[in-house]
């Protein structure tokens, strides 16, 4: 069954650094979606992308995430420099044109 | 923007028991209501879904009921099974293929065998 892949599973980095999560969606689906979720929070959305563009984002989507699909394959999302607060669950999903989201597994980012 | 509750946190229930879990949702215009199941270690993954068109949805040992009027939905799990056990989510969307959706902050289900 195809699924929504993601890596790394687990990434620990220093406040400050730069953090790439990627993501290979599901491969004939169109519409590709960032979410997070904090320990023991709600999962929140951030970011849907269609069409290589950002078509909506939520208010915790700030200057210092950035999304891209570099390739025909791989969609990414960039923290610029990370805050503490920026430790949580990101997760990655996916669709096609109507039907149901796919999440990935989630990578689980840590900032000390 | 739209607000999702969700009720219980946790719920403990014995094999071969119903549960229920129930949302409120506060925007008027959402129209999409997916269930999602999310276990240990793994992404949310759909178990159901309602439109704003229809009041009930039944797929097996699941439903999801829907009242427009007073803004709230309701997961149904009959002869709950040990597998059953996981984390719930309910969510609202505007839109029908779930384009930003709003979750609730989750229920925690034990199924006792």
């Amino acid at each position: 069954e195809p699924e929504v892949t993601q890596t790394p599973s687990h990434q620990v980095t220093q406040m400050g650094q730069e953090v790439i999560l990627r993501c290979v969606p599901i491969s004939n689906h169109l519409y590709f979606y960032w979410y997070r979720q904090i320990l023991g929070q709600k999962v929140e959305f951030l970011v849907s992308f269609y069409n290589n563009e950002i078509s909506e984002k939520s208010e915790i989507f700030d200057d210092q995430f950035s999304v891209e699909r570099p390739d025909g394959s791989n969609f990414t999302l960039k923290i610029r420099s990370t805050k503490l607060e920026d430790s949580a669950m990101y997760f990655c999903a996916s669709r096609p044109n109507t039907g149901e989201l796919f999440f990935g597994e989630g990578s689980r980012l840590t900032v000390l | 923007g739209e607000n999702v509750e969700q009720h219980p946190s946790t719920l403990s229930v014995q094999e071969g028991d119903s549960a229920v879990i129930k949302c409120t949702y506060s925007d008027s215009a959402s129209n999409y209501f997916p269930w999602y199941k999310q276990e240990l270690g793994k992404g949310p993954q759909l178990i159901i879904d309602i439109r704003s068109n229809v009041g009930e949805k039944k797929d097996q040992r699941i439903a999801v009921t829907l009242n427009k009027t007073a803004k709230h939905f309701s997961l149904h799990i009959t002869e709950t099974q040990p597998e059953d056990s996981a984390v719930y989510f309910c969510a609202a969307s505007k839109r029908n293929a779930g384009n930003m959706l709003t979750f609730g902050g989750g229920t925690r289900l034990m199924v006792k065998p």
